[in-house]
């Protein structure tokens, strides 16, 4: 069976400070993989997708990065934090770009 | 540009009682439709998908509706539990474009034992 794995599960961090979280997918081969953001009263918002390796689609101009640097890896960086940054983030995995997508447990990132 | 649209933002209702919960979308081109549920602090947990062709799927005591004419979806639940407490989440998938998921901002349910 399918698992996706994110840590860390929490995360405080000073304004200014550099950020990764990691995504991971076990029991499947060449996911599309998700990074979503949902802030308090905004809803989830996708940040950035990717359907292959090396390939990452952007949805919002913003102040964060992601790469996939293997198949089932997938990656969520700034290199300086703002505020506005604080959220709930969660990545998520599908067989095809429209299909079913299984979320994973999310990381709490709030920026002081 | 696909937006979704779900009311009321809160429900509250007495343990037993059948519920309805409200999800819109603004374009009617939609290949397929999610109902997600997510409990505090945690991910989201699929619960049912309908497809563009399809009228409504059911598991168990759920049963979610599809109208694209009206723009409408609904989630049936039947018989509620006080473990149904949650946010329930729709998110359309439109045939054009490049967003995979759009969401609402959710429907946050209480089931009072």
């Amino acid at each position: 069976s399918q698992t996706i794995h994110q840590w860390p599960a929490t995360l405080v961090q000073p304004v200014g400070s550099p950020l990764s979280l990691e995504c991971t997918v076990e029991g499947t081969s060449n996911p599309n993989l998700y990074w979503y953001r949902q802030a308090a009263g905004r809803g989830l918002q996708l940040l950035f997708y990717s359907v292959g390796i090396g390939q990452i689609s952007s949805e919002v101009p913003q102040n964060l990065s992601a790469s996939r640097p293997q198949d089932r890896q997938f990656i969520l960086s700034s290199k300086k934090l703002l505020l506005s940054d604080s959220g709930f983030y969660l990545c998520a995995w599908s067989v095809q770009n429209l299909d079913t997508q299984y979320f994973g447990p999310g990381t709490r990132l709030t920026v002081l | 540009k696909q937006e979704v649209t779900q009311i009321p933002a809160a429900l509250s209702v007495p343990e037993g009682e059948n519920l309805v919960l409200n999800c819109s979308f603004t374009d009617s081109a939609i290949y397929n439709l999610q109902w997600f549920r997510q409990d505090p602090g945690k991910g989201l947990t699929s619960l049912l998908l309908i497809q563009s062709s399809q009228r409504e799927q059911t598991s168990g005591r759920l049963n979610a509706s599809l109208d694209k004419s009206s723009g409408r979806s609904t989630l049936y639940i039947a018989a509620s539990q006080p473990g149904d407490s949650a946010t329930y989440l729709c998110a359309a998938t439109t045939t054009q474009g490049n967003t995979p998921l759009v969401f609402g901002k959710g429907t946050r349910l209480s089931v009072i034992a």
